[in-house]
């Protein structure tokens, strides 16, 4: 099956400086990567995707970017604020049925 | 819309008890999905359902069981329930073309002693 992997593990970064977390999967027919937002005690939210016909996609603050060749996909959040503060997954999946889960990023935004 | 609720939101077993976790979606999802986060471990996939009558293992399906009788309903059994089986339940659904979103429930913290 697919693996995904997450890094870095935990991440804190100065309020409105940028936080990038980064993936790689291993199945190359894997075609819809969303990004989930965990805060504390709730359930995760998606916060941006991006599927496999596309290089990059941007939301306001927040953009995701796919390689394919080499089989990586970095979210990068510009100007961070207190409220980024959460648990972000990658995630990738084929056709939208089983999703593969990175292990998650803990980010803190100090302000 | 509701999307998809879980129940119950907390739970305390004593070893070797048994009980369902109930998820239900009103979205018409074909695609639901029962995950376990511990923690620093992400989601792992526990069991999906493509469609009402058809279930099948993800990647860590022992000590668990599963049924989906309508599209709207997918519960989670655990048999004789082990300390390691303590952990945060969420169950999501997507629709089934294509890849999409899957909306999470809002978790049931299960604690086996």
């Amino acid at each position: 099956g697919e693996n995904v992997e997450q890094h870095p593990s935990t991440l804190s970064v100065q309020e409105g400086d940028s936080a990038v977390i980064k993936c790689t999967y291993s199945d190359s027919a894997s075609n819809y990567f969303p990004w989930y937002k965990q805060e504390l005690g709730k359930r995760p939210q998606l916060i941006i995707d991006i599927r496999s016909n596309v290089g990059e996609k941007k939301d306001q603050r927040i953009a995701v970017t796919l390689n394919k060749t080499a089989k990586h996909f970095s979210l990068h959040i510009t100007e961070t604020q207190p409220e980024d503060s959460a648990v972000y997954f990658c995630a990738a999946s084929i056709t939208g049925n089983q999703f593969y889960f990175g292990t998650g990023t803990s980010l803190t935004v100090i302000p | 819309n509701a999307g998809v609720t879980q129940t119950p939101k907390f739970r305390i077993l004593k070893i070797g008890q048994s009980m369902t976790l109930q998820c239900t979606q009103d979205m018409n999802h074909n695609y639901m999905y029962w995950y376990r986060q511990d923690p620093g471990m992400g989601l792992k996939l526990i069991y999906y359902s493509v469609g009402a009558g058809i279930t099948d293992k993800g990647e860590v399906p022992n000590g668990y069981n599963v049924s989906r009788s309508t599209t709207e309903d997918f519960p989670l059994r655990l048999e004789l329930a082990a300390p390691s089986q303590t952990s945060v339940y969420f169950c999501a659904s997507s629709f089934a073309q294509g890849g999409t979103e899957a909306f999470f429930g809002q978790g049931t913290r299960l604690t086996v002693v």
